[in-house]
């Protein structure tokens, strides 16, 4: 059964901590993007990655980092340098390198996370 | 540059009647646009994507949109509600950015109430 997984769902963390979360995709897609969604804001790309070993910031990529050492992992770091990190993130893939309009972006379940 | 904008934050129907979920776009190229729906605290699911072929897309669920450029436009409708649909509807437009590479754009997001 194909897909993208993110885990936990829901995530609890104290103020200060570093937090890690996780996608997993088995598409043998390329590209893969993580993005945080605040009530009312829509989706806002973090950070983006084309290829293995490579990535890009996104547009709100500060206090965020990332790693992609295999195909079907992008795992996202929040640092305690991310002002507001309490948010739902949602871990997307597509098909291509990201060289085409077309591309459609799949989506994961999400994981909420709460900062205490 | 792009932008996409969902006319309406809420949107209230009856079951059994008509939906239409409004959007406008702007992008200096010609976009590929899709529309995705998004239940409560999951993933966004693609419900239909328009890519310079036909300008009246079907989508899952009996939903369809149509592409006017001489609008902007790219409203998604369906002929008759389902309590199923109430979730929140994001509309996006794709296009390449300066470097060759895609560049997607999510609008705000339409909720979607549907009353028994």
């Amino acid at each position: 059964d194909g897909g993208i997984t993110q885990s936990p769902k829901y995530l609890f963390r104290k103020e200060g901590q570093n937090v890690t979360l996780s996608c997993e995709q088995n598409l043998n897609h390329d590209a893969m993007y993580w993005y945080r969604q605040d009530p009312g804001q829509g989706l806002r790309l973090i950070y983006y990655s084309q290829i293995v070993n490579d990535f890009q910031k996104g547009d709100i990529a500060e206090g965020y980092s990332v790693s992609r050492e295999k195909k079907e992992s992008f795992p996202l770091t929040v640092t305690s340098a991310q002002k507001n990190p309490t948010a739902f993130y949602l871990c997307a893939s597509s098909i291509g390198q990201g060289l085409a309009s077309t591309d459609t972006q799949y989506f994961g379940p999400g994981t909420r996370l709460t900062v205490l | 540059a792009q932008s996409v904008t969902q006319l309406d934050s809420h949107v209230s129907v009856s079951e059994g009647t008509p939906v239409l979920l409004r959007c406008n776009y702007s992008s200096s190229y010609s976009p590929s646009l899709f529309w995705y729906v998004q239940h409560p605290n999951k993933g966004l699911q693609l419900l239909l994507k328009y890519t310079s072929a036909a300008t009246l897309v079907k989508g899952i669920n009996g939903f369809e949109a149509e592409f006017k450029k001489s609008e902007t436009s790219f409203h998604l409708t369906k002929p008759s509600a389902h309590m199923s649909d109430a979730a929140e509807y994001f509309c996006v437009v794709s296009g390449l950015n300066s470097g060759g590479y895609q560049k997607v754009t999510f609008g705000t997001g339409t909720k979607l109430q549907v009353i028994p």
